[in-house]
C-alpha cells in the first residue's frame, strides 16, 4: 500500500462548480498534513495546512479524517485559475522526519 | 531574500557522466530536501537533511549522493547518469519543528535534467 494515495483524475467541471477530492495515508501517526498546488511545469506551492478541527481559507476547505485516516480538499466557486494538480504531503513521523507527497489529483476547469 | 535558489534550470548528460546540482537557500533552514518527479507522477523523496553534518535517505536514494556541509547548502550528485534519472529535481526547504505551522516547504524552481 502507498503511503500516500491520491485519485490522478483529472476531474473536469465548470467553472462555478464545486469540487472534492481526497487523499488517504497508511501511517496512523501521522501528524502533520497539507495540501500543496502544482501548476505545469513548475515548482509545488502551499495551499493550506490541515488542521485536526478543519480549516477554511475563502473558498477552499480541508478536513482531516483521523478515524479513516484521510485528508480532503474541497473547492467552492470553482475559477479557472484553479487548474492545476493538488498535490496531499504528510509528515510520517515514524522514526525520521520526512514529508511524503501523493502523485497529485489533476483539476480542470472549463468555462 | 532569494528563498530556494536551484542550479542548473536545465541539463543534458550523456550515460556514465556526473554533475551536480546546486541548491542554496538563506532562509536559516534546518531542514532541507531533494525530491525528484517524474512526467505524471507526484514527487519522491530522494534524500532529506536535518540540519548540517546530517543527512538520510528518503524513498529513492540508489544513484545519488548529498552532503550538507553548512546550513545554507545542500547539493545532490549523480554519480554515473542513467536513462532512468531524466526527471525534474526540486530542492526544497523548511524550517521544520513538531508544529505543522512550521513545515511548511520552500521549492526551488526545479531542475530538468535528461540522460541520453
Amino acid at each position: 500500500r502507498k503511503e500516500v494515495e491520491q485519485d490522478p483524475g483529472p476531474f473536469n467541471v465548470p467553472e462555478g462548480a464545486t469540487v472534492a477530492f481526497n487523499c488517504t495515508y497508511s501511517n496512523s501517526a501521522s501528524q502533520s498534513f497539507f495540501w500543496y498546488r502544482q501548476d505545469c511545469r513548475k515548482e509545488p506551492k502551499l495551499l493550506m495546512s490541515v488542521y485536526s478541527s478543519g480549516n477554511e481559507d475563502g473558498r477552499f476547505t480541508a478536513q482531516l479524517n483521523r478515524a479513516s485516516q484521510y485528508i480532503s480538499l474541497l473547492i467552492r466557486d470553482s475559477k479557472l485559475s484553479d487548474s492545476a494538480t493538488y498535490l496531499c504531503v504528510v509528515n510520517m513521523k515514524d522514526s525520521s522526519y520526512k514529508l511524503i507527497f501523493g502523485s497529485g489529483t489533476r483539476l480542470l476547469v472549463r468555462p | 531574500n532569494a528563498g530556494v535558489t536551484q542550479t542548473p534550470k536545465f541539463r543534458i548528460l550523456k550515460i556514465g557522466q556526473s554533475m551536480t546540482l546546486q541548491c542554496t537557500q538563506d532562509m536559516n533552514h534546518n531542514y532541507m530536501y531533494w525530491y525528484r518527479q517524474d512526467p505524471g507522477m507526484g514527487l519522491k523523496l530522494i534524500y532529506y537533511s536535518v540540519g548540517a553534518g546530517i543527512t538520510d535517505k528518503g524513498e529513492v536514494p540508489n544513484g545519488y549522493n548529498v552532503s550538507r556541509s553548512t546550513t545554507e547548502d545542500f547539493p545532490l550528485r549523480l554519480e554515473l547518469a542513467a536513462p532512468s534519472q531524466t526527471s525534474v529535481y526540486f530542492c526544497a526547504s523548511s524550517y521544520g519543528s513538531h508544529q505543522a505551522t512550521n513545515e511548511k516547504l520552500f521549492f526551488g524552481s526545479g531542475t530538468q535534467l535528461s540522460v541520453l
